[in-house]
């Protein structure tokens, strides 16, 4: 079973700041990994699908990049409605879906 | 657009069996789409519960299989799980989602999730 830890668990930055957050799979996933992003009472939102392709509609703003097991979600410039829960998820234990345990983006 | 739409009693005593419907909308069920349903306890992460083809394939969530059933019903545009002998362990926020068109490794599409408490 493929294990995702995410990091930090809790990220304090300022609307205009860049945020990094990261993903790490116990063994490789390829670059078959997912990001997304739940506002509070939302439901998750696909971001980010293999490892760096934006789903439609997200904004320039939202990049991933990585591959094998280590990944990383990068927000260039926050935005007041970025601050969210962010969760990584993988599917490569067919037909299993993954996702890590979740970053709280929260504003400073 | 397709659009995801979760229905099902809100509260469902301990032992007793969690049934839940996801409607489509906007679109067709039978199309090459797998459908799920995920599940989030309060505070916590997201669980994959199950998915289900338009054909009633299925596949689960080892850690639920002996307690999940997904079916399809595609006269009605619907799928619905069934969770037997819950516990208290299976109150959390349900959600449908839809495998991408492009891509079955992620989903691109959720309903707005409905919550369900197991208490007596």
């Amino acid at each position: 079973e493929i294990v995702l830890t995410q990091s930090p668990a809790t990220l304090s930055l300022s609307p205009g700041e860049r945020a990094t957050l990261s993903c790490r799979a116990s063994q490789s996933v390829s670059s078959y990994l997912a990001w997304y992003q739940q506002e509070p009472g939302q439901a998750p939102r696909l971001l980010i699908y293999d490892a760096s392709n934006r789903a439609p509609g997200i904004p320039a703003r939202f990049s991933g990049s990585g591959s094998g097991t280590d990944f990383t979600l990068t927000i260039s410039s926050l935005e007041p409605e970025d601050f969210a829960v962010y969760y990584c998820q993988e599917r490569t234990n067919w037909p299993l879906y993954t996702f890590g345990q979740g970053t709280k983006l929260e504003s400073k | 657009q397709v659009q995801l739409q979760e229905s099902g009693p809100g509260l469902v005593k301990p032992s007793g069996t969690l049934s839940l419907t996801c409607a489509v909308s906007g679109g067709s069920i039978s199309t090459t789409n797998w459908w799920n349903w995920v599940r989030q306890p309060p505070g916590k992460g997201l669980e994959w519960i199950g998915e289900i083809y338009n054909d009633g394939s299925t596949n689960y969530n080892p850690s639920l299989k002996s307690r999940v059933t997904i079916s399809v019903d595609k006269s009605k545009n619907q799928f619905s799980l069934n969770l037997r002998s819950v516990t208290a362990a299976d109150t959390a926020v349900y959600y449908c989602a839809r495998d991408s068109d492009w891509n079955p490794y992620y989903m691109d599409v959720w309903g707005k999730g409905t919550t369900v408490t197991v208490s007596s």
